[in-house]
């Protein structure tokens, strides 16, 4: 069964600073990872795709890991702002299960 | 237009009514999806349709009956409800080239209370 971690569960960070989301998943047999931000009681919004195939991938000021083999991903937010503020969640898709959310990070950043 | 729209924004319904939930995209993707969200827990999948066709039923109870009408419109169908199904439930649709392999694009969701 695919567990997918993600560490730490809350995050408080001043404005500017850069920072790092971890997301790790049990079984490495995955077509893709996704990244997503969720505002409260609100919808997911996709922030980044990662085929299973890649490495990485970048938008703007994010930008996403993969280590397949290790069964973990990095989401790196440069130069944070308050309107990052916002619980960020990663999606596992593939096997079984076909997709399986972490629990996400809770992100504050204080202006 | 990468928006995926969901009605109605809040629900509030009786154990033995039966209500709709309604999710439209016009973005062209031949996949759309039920999720179910209950507060701080993750989004856990429910149903999947994947050009018109029902290809994923994740053991849901027959109490919620999905429906996809054409490619752009996809329905859940709710009746006799218990409390506990009472979460936010959000829409997603993909391009679907393949299942699950495509980036993923969620509506607002329908927040439901069964009281």
């Amino acid at each position: 069964k695919q567990e997918v971690t993600q560490i730490p569960a809350a995050l408080s960070v001043p404005e500017g600073e850069n920072l790092v989301l971890n997301c790790s998943f049990t079984d490495s047999a995955i077509y893709n990872l996704q990244w997503f931000r969720q505002d409260p009681g609100k919808g997911l919004t996709s922030l980044l795709l990662i085929q299973s195939s890649q490495r990485e991938q970048t938008s703007g000021r994010l930008n996403a890991s993969l280590d397949k083999s290790s069964g973990r991903s990095t989401l790196y937010i440069a130069a944070s702002q308050p309107g990052d503020s916002a619980t960020y969640l990663c999606a596992v898709s593939g096997g079984y299960q076909k997709v399986t959310f972490g629990i996400g990070t809770k992100l504050q950043v204080i202006p | 237009d990468t928006e995926v729209t969901q009605t109605p924004k809040h629900l509030v319904m009786g154990m033995t009514n039966k209500k709709s939930l309604k999710c439209e995209q016009h973005m062209g993707h031949r996949a759309m999806y039920w999720y179910k969200q209950k507060a701080k827990k993750p989004p856990e999948l429910m149903f999947v349709y994947s050009y018109e066709k029902l290809s994923i039923n994740e053991s849901v109870p027959s109490r919620f009956s999905p429906e996809c009408p054409n490619s752009s419109l996809l329905n859940l169908h709710l009746h006799a409800l218990q409390p506990e199904d009472s979460a936010l439930y959000l829409c997603a649709s993909s391009q679907e080239r393949g299942l699950f392999t495509d980036t993923q694009y969620f509506g607002p969701g329908t927040r439901l209370t069964v009281l």
